[in-house]
């Protein structure tokens, strides 16, 4: 079984914080890296899908990376906004016919 | 566009009665799946399907059957609930492969087996 691992498993973080969260996967066999946001009681929407190594992407105060060789991808966020809160999953494709996900890192941004 | 739709949205169950969850997409999207949701356990993976007539077993496939005839729908099946199947339950869809493609997902299914 393939293991996709998140931390921290929760951050609080005050309004205007910039903060950021660590996916690790396996540096074998990968093919992409995937980051999503799930908020409460909705379903969760793609932020990023990451395939080549030092990629760098960016939506709004919202950016990753990626480092395919160590095996690990950082989510930042810039100036932390109450509606940031959310939980942020990713998940990894190593070319099966599955997406494995890891268990999420809990934002929540108080105001 | 609807994109993914999932039915029911709650559900409350006794042990040992079946039901089915209804999971449409209008994507045309080959490539389908279940997950269960349930705290600090992340996504997990119960059937998927890489289109029309083909299923095969995720990660936690037990007590559930899958079916896919069409393209748009992938229904999922309690054949007899426990109440560990208590949780979440999010279909998805995607185009074949995850190189470039996103999953889409539904609302979810918030299912009680009491």
């Amino acid at each position: 079984i393939l293991n996709v691992e998140q931390s921290p498993q929760s951050l609080h973080v005050q309004e205007g914080d910039s903060t950021n969260f660590t996916c690790s996967f396996p540096s074998s066999n990968f093919y992409a890296l995937h980051w999503y946001r799930w908020e409460t009681a909705k379903s969760p929407e793609a932020l990023f899908v990451m395939t080549l190594n030092g990629d760098e992407k960016k939506k709004g105060r919202i950016s990753a990376t990626l480092n395919t060789k160590e095996g690990y991808s950082y989510l930042y966020i810039k100036g932390s906004q109450p509606e940031d809160s959310a939980t942020y999953l990713c998940a990894f494709w190593g070319g099966s016919e599955k997406l494995v996900f890891g268990k999420g890192t809990k934002l929540t941004v108080n105001p | 566009n609807a994109g993914v739709t999932q039915t029911p949205k709650f559900q409350v169950l006794k042990t040992g009665q079946s039901m089915t969850l209804q999971c449409a997409q209008d994507m045309n999207h080959e490539y389908m799946s279940w997950y269960r949701q349930d705290p600090g356990m992340g996504l997990r993976l119960i059937h998927y399907s890489v289109g029309a007539g083909i299923t095969d077993q995720g990660e936690v496939p037990n007590g559930y059957n899958v079916s896919r005839s069409t393209t748009e729908d992938f229904p999922l099946r309690l054949l007899s609930a426990a109440p560990s199947q208590t949780s979440v339950y999010f279909c998805a869809s995607s185009n074949p492969g995850f190189m470039n493609t996103e999953a889409f997902f539904g609302q979810g299914t918030r299912l009680t087996v009491v």
